[in-house]
């Protein structure tokens, strides 16, 4: 599981509120992403980091914020969630061989 | 704009029945391309492809890339239900980035 935790695994919301989803490593590794995974569209991603407080988009980013102060977590925070929101978000890192792992995922329902 | 198209979209065949999962390319700045196997969790990888020609394999699963047709296919061989799965394909452009196409679903019937 390439040492990645991603917490809540599982969040019901309401429209409007906050929310933020964490995701942790254990090995130290630099680059870390956020992705949504819905139906029709595949995996897409928001956010990704390339070290302590490097970030930068991705392709659907609109709507979503992320911050890394330590190397092993990254945070995805949704300032007023939307419905449009709800969807599976997977945390992800690449090894020292440049392959990507992916962390269990959170299922996130904004009502 | 960047695009990774995955064929066909959906798959059943029975067990023991070989399979041939195609992925095609259109992205600059190419690095790699990935395949990913996803059950009912977060997607697992499967293999890494960076060079032309060369098979990556791993038991029944063999995976090749076409860098001059800008394709990759996916083979696995006596398919067994435990291969029913999404099949994903990825391309790393620069910058460490990915781009995912679609999936193929398969489906493996006893």
């Amino acid at each position: 599981d390439a040492g990645i935790t991603q917490s809540p695994r599982h969040k019901v919301t309401e429209t409007g509120t906050p929310v933020t989803l964490r995701c942790h490593q254990t090995e130290n590794h630099r680059y870390m992403y956020w992705y949504r995974q819905d139906p029709g569209h595949g995996l897409r991603l928001i956010h990704y980091s390339y070290g302590v407080k490097d970030t930068d988009k991705g392709e659907v980013s609109d709507g979503y914020s992320v911050s890394r102060s330590k190397t092993e977590d990254f945070l995805l925070t949704l300032e007023s969630a939307t419905s449009s929101q709800t969807s599976v978000y997977f945390c992800a890192i690449n090894d020292r061989e440049n392959e990507q792992f992916f962390g269990p995922g959170t299922r996130l329902t904004v009502l | 704009e960047d695009k990774v198209v995955q064929s066909p979209l959906s798959l059943v065949v029975h067990e023991g029945d070989t399979v041939t999962l195609n992925c095609s390319y259109e992205v600059t700045n190419f690095r790699s391309l990935l395949w990913y196997k996803q059950e009912k969790k977060a997607p697992t990888f499967l293999f890494m492809l960076t060079s032309s020609g060369i098979e990556k394999k791993s038991g029944r699963l063999s995976s090749i890339l076409d860098k001059k047709e800008l394709f990759s296919i996916l083979n696995i061989t006596a398919t067994q239900t435990g291969d029913s799965a999404i099949y994903l394909c990825a391309v790393e452009y620069a910058g460490n980035m990915l781009t995912f196409g679609g999936g193929t679903r398969l489906m493996v019937k006893p």
